[in-house]
C-alpha cells in the first residue's frame, strides 16, 4: 500500500520556465512534508518542507504548496535550471510515536532541457 | 559542516559472502536509518534505530540485520549476499523531537553482488 505517490517518473521541462512536481498521500496522519533532490551516484538532499498548518511554503526559486483537502502536494521550480536536473523525492512524516520516520515517494526525474 | 559518512561508495561482492555497510554521522543525532534505492522503487526503509542498541525493522529487513553499538555509528550486514541485494544503499540520521523530520543522507554505497 503505497502512502505517497508520485504519479509522473519522468518530467522534461525548457530551461527559464516553470518545473511542477506533484504527489499525493492517503494516510491523514501526515502533517510535514520534505522534497529531496538526488543526483546520481550522491545521497538524497532536502529542498524544502512544509508542515500541515501551512498551504504555502517559499525558498528562493522552490515553492511548495500544500492542498491538505485532496491531500496533494506539489513543488514548483521557477525558472527551471539546467542544474535542476535531477531525481525529487516527495516525502512525508506523521504525528505521535514514530513521527521522525519519512515515508517517500517513488520519485520524478526531471530533465532540463538548455 | 554536518556529516553523515558511509564506508565505501562502491562495493562488489559475491554471492553467499557477508557484506558490512558503515555509517558514522558527526551531528550526535539519535535516530539513524539505512535505505536501498532502486530505479522505480523509490527509497525503501530497511532498518531504523533510534537510540544505541535500538533497532526497529523497517519496511523490508529481510536477509538484513544491523548493530548500533555506539551513537554515531550504524552498521548494515547482509548476512549472505544474494544478487537481488544489488542496490544503492543510503544511510541517513535524524536529531529526536517533533519538528526535526528532516533526515540528512550519507552519498550512498553502490553495491553489485555478483
Amino acid at each position: 500500500d503505497q502512502q505517497v505517490k508520485q504519479n509522473s517518473p519522468s518530467l522534461s521541462v525548457q530551461e527559464g520556465r516553470i518545473s511542477i512536481l506533484n504527489c499525493d498521500y492517503t494516510n491523514s496522519m501526515f502533517d510535514y512534508f520534505l522534497w529531496y533532490k538526488k543526483y546520481p551516484a550522491e545521497g538524497p538532499t532536502f529542498l524544502i518542507s512544509i508542515s500541515s498548518i501551512k498551504d504555502k511554503n517559499e525558498d528562493g526559486r522552490f515553492t511548495v504548496f500544500l492542498n491538505k483537502s485532496a491531500k496533494h502536494l506539489s513543488l514548483h521550480i521557477v525558472p527551471s535550471q539546467p542544474g535542476d536536473s535531477a531525481v525529487y523525492f516527495c516525502a512525508a512524516s506523521g504525528a505521535g510515536a514514530g513521527s521522525y520516520q519519512l515515508t517517500f515517494g517513488k520519485g520524478t526525474k526531471l530533465s532540463v532541457i538548455p | 559542516d554536518v556529516k553523515v559518512t558511509q564506508s565505501s561508495r562502491y562495493l562488489v561482492k559475491r554471492t553467499g559472502e557477508k557484506v558490512f555497510l558503515e555509517c558514522v554521522q558527526d551531528m550526535d543525532h539519535e535516530n539513524m536509518f539505512w535505505y536501498r534505492q532502486d530505479p522505480g522503487l523509490g527509497l525503501r526503509l530497511i532498518y531504523f534505530s533510534y537510540d544505541v542498541k535500538m533497532k526497529e525493522k523497517g519496511d523490508i529487513p529481510e536477509g538484513y540485520s544491523v548493530s548500533r553499538e555506539k551513537k554515531e555509528r550504524f552498521s548494515l550486514i547482509l548476512e549472505s549476499a544474494s544478487t537481488n541485494q544489488t542496490s544503492m544503499y543510503l544511510c541517513a540520521s535524524s536529531p529526536r523531537g517533533r519538528g526535526y523530520n528532516e533526515q540528512f543522507f550519507g552519498p550512498g554505497t553502490r553495491l553489485t553482488v555478483l
